[in-house]
């Protein structure tokens, strides 16, 4: 069965410092989505990327999809106690399911 | 701030109690979806609604029941649930049947002791 990996499963990064967070898949993705999630509350849909190569950002948070689509990487910019929560990536896969990944905890330390 | 509210945020219930999750969407969305979140397991789709019509459900147990009285209110029903049916119960909404952009609630803490 497909599954989602998600790496690293939690990450301490000092305030101010770059970091990433990747999402990879045996199999090719039909689109890859990015939520946030705040400790115990609902999630807050980020970005889709569809296209092999494709990149977009909102504010300091920039996603890649890679040309295979079979990984995703999350790269936050100058981090912020905002940025902190869990990231979650969620896919398109061939039968119009969805499955998500084990979530990436983020903790930024002031 | 999202269009999607649950109630009640947290919920503590017995076994052979029987309770319901409301969620609300304020989007004009036709798609509503009941998730559920265990601790270090990835989320889960657990059901799906188009247009008051359930048009998925993922091998979830009887013991959770939905309800789509209208595209704007969606129920879970539970009754005689096991312990590790806690969870974070996550509902959300799209503008139609399709994974793009769903909007997610703020969730309900279910713990059944």
């Amino acid at each position: 069965s497909q599954e989602l990996e998600q790496s690293p499963q939690s990450l301490i990064v000092q305030e101010g410092k770059n970091l990433t967070i990747n999402c990879t898949s045996s199999k090719t993705l039909y689109g890859l989505y990015w939520y946030k999630q705040k400790y115990g509350e609902g999630l807050i849909f980020l970005m889709m990327l569809q296209k092999g190569g494709e990149e977009k950002s909102h504010e300091k948070i920039t996603a890649k999809l890679d040309e295979k689509k079979q990984q995703s990487s999350l790269h936050i910019t100058a981090s912020q106690p905002s940025h902190a929560g869990i990231y979650l990536c969620g896919a398109d896969i061939k039968d119009d399911k969805i499955i998500f990944g084990k979530g990436t905890r983020l903790h930024i330390l002031p | 701030e999202t269009g999607v509210t649950q109630t009640p945020r947290h919920l503590v219930m017995g076994m052979t109690n029987k309770k319901s999750l409301k969620c609300e969407q304020h989007l004009g969305h036709n798609a509503m979806y009941w998730y559920k979140q265990s601790a270090k397991k990835p989320l889960e789709l657990m059901f799906v609604y188009s247009l008051e019509e359930r048009v998925e459900n993922n091998s979830v147990p009887s013991r959770f029941s939905p309800e789509c009285p209208n595209s704007s209110h969606l129920f879970l029903h539970l009754h005689t649930l096991q312990p590790e049916d806690s969870a974070l119960y996550l509902c959300a909404s799209s503008p139609w049947v399709t994974t793009y952009e769903q909007y997610f609630g703020p969730g309900t803490r279910l713990t059944v002791t």
